[in-house]
């Protein structure tokens, strides 16, 4: 069966570190790729996606991530984060075809003010 | 533009209960979701319906049903809640089903 894993399940960091979230999808043909984001009491939105093209992507508040297709990646990066990015952030993959998406575990990232 | 609506915002429930919760979208989008949120676990696919008129399941079904009766409402009932049920269950809705999926603000449920 197709998953998603993210290799984090809590990150802290102080205000300018640089971020980096690991996301990995077993899945050997074509795919969409999510980054999501909930923040403390609020609902998920997105972060940024990837279908096709520059596999680096960029997205709301200064992320980006990058797709490596012979590593089956798609990690995320900040390279400054402030005390607002602290939120849970998943990664999700949707197979072309498909009306699944598969979400990872989350990783729930903590930034000291 | 509302986007995603979910009631109740939380319930307790008593096991054996039935219960629905409810998912209204006004963005006429064609396809709609439901998830569950668990600690560890991520969020999981319930059941998902592509278009009005059909339904299909997802990773973690059993005990769960959903009717899609129009493009706008997408409930989502349990038919006898056990307490392994105690989630935080988000709607989602999609215009295509590998589009970005917008969610619902959650029903944060409880079974005792």
């Amino acid at each position: 069966a197709q998953s998603v894993s993210q290799h984090n399940h809590h990150v802290i960091l102080s205000e300018a570190a640089s971020l980096e979230l690991g996301c990995n999808y077993s899945y050997g043909g074509t795919v969409n790729l999510f980054w999501y984001v909930q923040y403390p009491g609020q609902h998920l939105q997105l972060l940024l996606k990837y279908f096709s093209g520059d596999p680096l992507v960029k997205g709301i508040k200064g992320f980006e991530a990058e797709f490596i297709k012979s590593k089956f990646s798609f990690n995320l990066r900040k390279p400054s984060v402030q005390w607002s990015d602290t939120a849970e952030y998943f990664c999700a993959v949707n197979l072309p075809g498909g009306f699944k998406t598969i979400f990872g575990a989350g990783t729930r990232l903590f930034v000291k003010a | 533009i509302a986007g995603i609506t979910q009631a109740p915002t939380s319930q307790i429930l008593a096991a054996g209960r039935r219960m629905t919760l409810r998912c209204t979208q006004d963005m006429r989008h064609n396809a709609m979701y439901w998830y569950r949120q668990d600690l560890g676990l991520g969020l999981r696919l319930i059941h998902y319906s592509n278009t009005a008129g059909t339904t299909g399941k997802g990773e973690v079904p059993d005990g769960y049903s959903v009717s899609r009766a129009n493009t706008d409402d997408f409930p989502l009932t349990l038919a006898s809640a056990v307490p392994s049920q105690t989630s935080v269950y988000f709607c989602a809705s999609s215009e295509g089903h590998t589009d970005t999926q917008y969610f619902g603000p959650g029903t944060r449920l409880t079974v005792l």
